[in-house]
């Protein structure tokens, strides 16, 4: 059974620094890995998606990586800002033979302070 | 534009009455699939639907129904609501992999 686990849990940051959320999982029999934002009472916003013939994506001051064989994506945040505050959800999505089933970990709670 | 959405967006209800949320996307997408999210447990997932009335059972199923009758309606129904599934409710569509949230429905069930 595919397991998620994001590291750190929380992270206060000041405004201003760079800073990397760390996603790993169990199984690398995956589709694809996306990366979601979501404000406090709010659906979710996806970031990024990174196909799992993939290494990376980008999109603005975001990067994200994949390394399938040990099981690990990192988000990269250039010049956090109070904007960015929120949780920060890593999705990993199976193959078909495991119904393309969407995991998430429990998310990594993110502060920028100004 | 292209979204999911959800109704209701919040309803407090009482243990024993049925309920129905509906969840319609207008991006001809086929896959489809309903998550509850819940403070320390992250999002999970109920139930699942690959195309019109193809639906599969995700980690959560317990006490939940779905029905797809066609491709861009996914209800959820709880046919005897219980308060332990007081929670935050998200239904999402797919297509190539990316993943389209609802903006969710908040259920308390007294």
């Amino acid at each position: 059974k595919q397991e998620v686990t994001q590291i750190p849990a929380a992270l206060s940051v000041p405004e201003g620094e760079n800073l990397v959320l760390n996603c790993s999982f169990t199984d690398s029999a995956i589709y694809n890995l996306q990366w979601f934002r979501q404000d406090p009472g709010k659906g979710l916003t996806s970031l990024l998606l990174i196909q799992s013939s993939q290494r990376e994506q980008t999109s603005g001051r975001l990067n994200a990586s994949l390394d399938k064989s040990s099981g690990r994506s990192t988000l990269y945040i250039a010049a956090s800002q109070p904007g960015d505050s929120a949780t920060y959800l890593c999705a990993v999505k199976g193959t078909l033979e495991y119904g393309n089933k969407l995991v998430f970990g429990a998310g990594t709670i993110l502060r920028v302070k100004s | 534009e292209a979204q999911v959405t959800q109704n209701p967006r919040y309803l407090i209800t009482v243990t024993g009455k049925k309920l129905t949320v509906t969840c319609s996307q207008n991006m001809n997408h086929e896959y489809m699939s309903w998550y509850r999210q819940d403070p320390g447990l992250g999002l999970r997932q109920i139930y699942y639907s690959m195309n019109v009335e193809v639906t599969d059972k995700g980690d959560v199923p317990e006490g939940y129904k779905v029905s797809r009758k066609e491709k861009r309606n996914f209800p959820l129904i709880l046919e005897s609501p219980s308060p332990n599934q007081t929670s935050l409710y998200f239904c999402a569509s797919s297509f190539r992999g990316n993943q389209y949230f609802g903006p969710g429905t908040r259920l308390l069930v007294l």
